[in-house]
C-alpha cells in the first residue's frame, strides 16, 4: 500500500491564484482530513470528510473548498491564494469502525507558499 | 470544547537522559490521547495512543505516557534519550461524540526535542 499520497510536495503561488491540492488514500478509508501547520501553532483542521459525497467544516476552513466524490480521494482547493495561506497543508486518513480511537495516518504534506 | 496544552515548546535533553514531554488536556468527555511524532520535512507518526484500556500506554520507540484523570495529564516519557529522537511531538485529543465528531483531532503546539551528544 502507498498509504497516504499528497502532490504536490512544494508549490509557489501569487495573490489571487487558485490551485488544487490532491490527497489519496488506498488503504479504503471512509474518514479523510485536511490540517495546515504554521510555526508554533501545531495543526489546524481546515476539512474533514466521514465518507463519499459528505463533508464538513474543522476549525479554519475560510478561502478552503472540499468535495469527496469517491473514497479514496480527497481534493483541497483553495480559490483565491492569499499570503495568509502560506503553510505546511497535511492530509490525513483513518478507518471508521467505532471511531475515536482509531489511527489517523498522515500523508507527507505539501509546502505551499503564497506571494 | 476539547484543548490540549503542552508545556515547553523547546526540550533539550542530553543522550541518555530522561525525556518529559508535558501534555495537559481539556476535555468536557472522556478523552481519547494521542501522541504523534514529526521528524523534519516528514508526515506525522503515531506514537501511542490512549484509549481507556489501561492508563500507562507504551508506544513505538521505547515511549511510554500515563494518563491521569486527577491532573487532566497524559505525559510522555523515555527512560533514555537518542539522538534519533530528536523530532517534533505533539499531544493530541478527540472525544468520543458520534457522527464525525469524534475524528477530529485537537492538536497541541507541539514540543520540539533536541538530543545533544
Amino acid at each position: 500500500n502507498a498509504g497516504v499520497t499528497q502532490t504536490p510536495k512544494f508549490q509557489v503561488l501569487k495573490t489571487g491564484q487558485s490551485m488544487t491540492l490532491q490527497c489519496a488514500q488506498d488503504m479504503n478509508h471512509e474518514y479523510m482530513s485536511w490540517y495546515r501547520q504554521d510555526p508554533g501553532m501545531g495543526l489546524r483542521l481546515i476539512h474533514y470528510s466521514v465518507g463519499a459525497g459528505i463533508t464538513d467544516q474543522g476549525e479554519v476552513p475560510n478561502g478552503y473548498n472540499v468535495s469527496r466524490s469517491t473514497t479514496e480521494d480527497f481534493p483541497l482547493r483553495l480559490l483565491s491564494a492569499a499570503p495568509s495561506q502560506t503553510s505546511v497543508y497535511f492530509c490525513a486518513s483513518s478507518r471508521s469502525l467505532a471511531g475515536a480511537f482509531n489511527e489517523q495516518f498522515f500523508g507527507p504534506g505539501t509546502r505551499l507558499t503564497v506571494l | 470544547a476539547q484543548s490540549v496544552t503542552q508545556l515547553g515548546s523547546h526540550v533539550s535533553v542530553s543522550e541518555g537522559a530522561l525525556v518529559l514531554l508535558r501534555c495537559n488536556y481539556s476535555s468536557s468527555v472522556p478523552p481519547y490521547l494521542f501522541w504523534y511524532v514529526q521528524y523534519p520535512n516528514q508526515g506525522l507518526q503515531l506514537l501511542l495512543k490512549y484509549t481507556s484500556a489501561a492508563t500507562l500506554v507504551k508506544g513505538i520507540n521505547g515511549f511510554e505516557a500515563e494518563f491521569k484523570k486527577s491532573e487532566t495529564s497524559f505525559h510522555l516519557t523515555k527512560p533514555s534519550a537518542h539522538m534519533s529522537d530528536a523530532a517534533e511531538y505533539f499531544c493530541a485529543v478527540t472525544d468520543g461524540g458520534s457522527g464525525g465528531s469524534n475524528y477530529k483531532l485537537t492538536f497541541g503546539k507541539g514540543t520540539l526535542l533536541t538530543v545533544n551528544p
